[in-house]
């Protein structure tokens, strides 16, 4: 029962370097989402995608970019790293809204540091 | 606007007590979906509870109730018989169409601790 699955864990950049935070699901969910959570904050949606092809920004879209790969993969990209990007990133997939609702199933995070 | 309000920072609850975590929403959609997660220190977000728009009951989850007052936008949860283990941080989240799309939006949190 893999669920999301985000990669890495952790990682650390300096100013201006660019990387590519990858997130899979296997439930066959058509939405997923990326937020970053910082501290007193919550959490804050970065970019959604309702289905595979489609994207859209969320409340802090600015200096990231977003891929749906496919179904299954939607990955978020720094093209330039910068320090108020220090975050805890999650990815998350749900089904639509229907008569029962689901919830939006988490990845693990991934604790990013830029330096 | 906020979507999601939580307006307790923190809360302290003894052991075996109950404890009420208050979130009010803002939506005019007629349709949405409202959550809580838990966010214990290892910092996995585990999902509680669920309550639909439509729904005319109350959800309750084990310990966990969702107390939904529709009319005052409040979908307060409820926890039983608090346990050292539901020291934790509590989302609150909502579920709208925006655009013809859903969104799940959260609140800021809510800090249990649970007191021996």
């Amino acid at each position: 029962n893999a669920g999301v699955t985000q990669t890495p864990k952790f990682q650390v950049l300096k100013t201006g370097q660019s990387m590519t935070l990858q997130c899979a699901q296997d439930m066959n969910h058509n939405s997923m989402y990326w937020y970053r959570q910082d501290p007193g904050m919550g959490l804050r949606l970065i970019y959604y995608s309702a289905s595979e092809g489609t994207t859209d920004k969320g409340e802090v879209p600015n200096g990231y970019n977003v891929s749906r790969l496919n179904k299954r993969e939607f990955s978020l990209r720094l093209e330039s790293a910068a320090p108020s990007q220090t975050s805890v990133y999650f990815c998350a997939s749900s089904e639509e809204l229907g008569p029962q609702g689901t919830e939006a199933f988490f990845g693990q995070g991934t604790r990013l540091t830029v330096v | 606007a906020q979507k999601i309000t939580q307006t307790q920072p923190g809360m302290f609850v003894q052991e075996k007590e109950a404890v009420t975590l208050d979130c009010t929403y803002d939506t005019s959609d007629p349709s949405y979906g409202l959550f809580w997660y838990k966010q214990p220190s290892s910092g996995e977000m585990i999902f509680l509870i669920y309550q639909g728009s439509y729904d005319q009951q109350n959800a309750t989850e084990g310990r966990y109730s969702l107390n939904f007052q529709k009319a005052r936008k409040s979908a307060n949860l409820v926890i039983s018989a608090s346990q050292l283990g539901d020291s934790a941080m509590y989302f609150c989240a909502m579920r709208e169409f925006s655009g013809g799309y859903q969104k799940v939006t959260f609140g800021i949190g809510t800090k249990l601790q649970v007191i021996p």
